[in-house]
């Protein structure tokens, strides 16, 4: 099984930072398969970056993804206060599909 | 547009079966190029992907993949007459306890989600 690790566990920024989120997984992702959500309480998780890179449709640009191998970084640039929620990276490289514990950004 | 409709009962006692079913429109359970998943949600487990089916035409049958930490007690089953699929979790704890959410896949990655059920195992 793939683990996948997140860090930091938490962000707190201030609105107009950059947000830089980590992803490291126990053995190589085909860089065609490895995706971030946003989830915020009450909706379900929310597609923002597929194949490492590609934005998800309606997607705005200030998010960005790159990485390959076992180390992933999601950026979001500009924060904004809509922008505070949990993401989630996830593998479909190898069974079972993982995600990793997530990592909270706050708004300051 | 896809969108997915989960029904299904919201609380399940201990030793029985949680059953949960997904209506899909704008798009067809028998798709040659995407997946159709279950995943739950939960505090202490995080997100956790439960298993999916699909079919591919070029091997005219259907396929099944479920994680291996509910393989002994989970069937996904997809109604091609109802364009529908489901979730089967049989002897469920208070540790099944979650929301539960169908999800598709295309490209491998998840597009697009149920709006989630609630289920809570207690008697």
């Amino acid at each position: 099984e793939v683990v996948l690790t997140q860090s930091p566990g938490t962000l707190s920024l201030s609105p107009g930072e950059r947000a830089t989120l980590s992803c490291r997984a126990s053995q190589s992702v085909s860089v065609t398969q490895l995706s971030w959500y946003q989830y915020k309480p009450g909706q379900p998780p929310r597609l923002l970056i597929y194949g490492a890179s590609s934005r998800a449709t309606g997607i705005p640009d200030r998010f960005s993804g790159s990485g390959s191998g076992t180390d992933f970084t999601l950026t979001i640039s500009g924060l904004q206060p809509e922008d505070s929620a949990v993401y989630y990276c996830q593998q479909y490289s190898s069974s079972p599909l993982t995600f990793g514990p997530g990592t909270k950004v706050e708004i300051k | 547009q896809v969108q997915l409709q989960q029904s299904g009962p919201g609380l399940v006692k201990p030793s029985q079966t949680l059953s949960l079913t997904c209506a899909i429109s704008g798009d067809s359970v028998s798709s040659n190029s995407v997946a159709w998943n279950w995943i739950r949600q939960s505090p202490s487990r995080g997100l956790e992907w439960l298993g999916r089916t699909y079919y591919r035409s070029k091997k005219s049958r259907w396929s099944y993949d479920y994680a291996p930490s509910v393989k002994s007690r989970v069937t996904i089953n997809p109604d091609t007459s109802k364009n529908q699929f489901s979730l089967q979790l049989n002897s469920v704890t208070p540790e099944d306890t979650a929301v539960y959410y169908c999800v598709r896949d295309y490209l491998w990655a998840f597009d697009s989600w149920g709006q989630g059920t609630l289920v809570t195992v207690s008697s």
